[in-house]
């Protein structure tokens, strides 16, 4: 299976603190994506990161990418509460053109 | 950009009945959406994937005529749920791809089904 897993599947932090969330994958992939969710909502595309590709940033977000270790994570700096949401790896293996989402990482951010 | 929406967002239901979910690309053409279930604390499984103007290509394990999937344009997508059944309650999610390249999705707000 593709599937990727996060760790850890929860977190709890304060205000102004960094997240880290990691997501490990089984097979050779073409790029790896990350996504949030808000409790009974949809999901809301984060970032890419292409498997040629070791780190990148968008804002307060920086995922790196280790293919050697077929993992990668997802660090969120001066977190806020509103970034209170589940996190989902997505990988995608090209070709048949199917993303493949993990587990997801429930992120409780504390005021 | 890149806005898909889903309708409708909530739908309360009796058993037997059937029940369809739309979902439109509004602002680009998505010549593949997909349809995911989701069960309470569990990550998104992937029922289908629908290309515009052919049959839609369903997962292992679910059931193509219990779950209907149409896409008659490149914005719009419905999934009928036929026969509800109580089984059936889920959180339901759509989303719509705009670059084969990229392989990103955007998606729907999602449609919480509950079936009595």
């Amino acid at each position: 299976s593709q599937q990727g897993e996060e760790d850890p599947q929860a977190l709890s932090i304060q205000e102004g603190e960094n997240a880290t969330m990691n997501c490990s994958y089984k097979t050779s992939i073409n790029n790896l994506q990350w996504y949030r969710q808000n409790s009974g909502r949809g999901l809301v595309h984060l970032i890419l990161i292409r498997s040629n590709e070791r780190e990148k940033h968008s804002g307060r977000l920086r995922v790196t990418l280790d293919t050697s270790k077929k993992s990668s994570s997802l660090l969120i700096t001066a977190s806020r509460a509103a970034d209170t949401a589940s996190y989902f790896c997505a990988t995608d293996a090209g070709g048949y053109q199917k993303v493949t989402f993990g587990i997801g990482t429930k992120l409780q951010v504390i005021p | 950009g890149a806005v898909v929406s889903q309708h409708p967002s909530r739908v309360i239901c009796k058993s037997g009945t059937s029940v369809k979910i739309e979902c439109r690309s509004l602002d680009f053409q998505a010549t593949t959406m997909f349809w995911y279930r989701q069960f309470p604390k569990q990550s998104l499984m992937l029922m289908a994937t629908s290309n515009e103007g052919s049959k839609a290509t369903y997962e292992q394990g679910v059931e193509k005529d219990k779950f209907l999937i149409n896409h008659a344009s490149l914005t719009l997508s419905t999934l009928t749920v036929t026969s509800a059944h109580p089984e059936d309650s889920s959180f339901y999610i759509c989303s719509a791809r705009q670059s084969i390249a990229k392989n990103i999705q955007y998606f729907g707000a999602g449609t919480r089904l509950s079936v009595l």
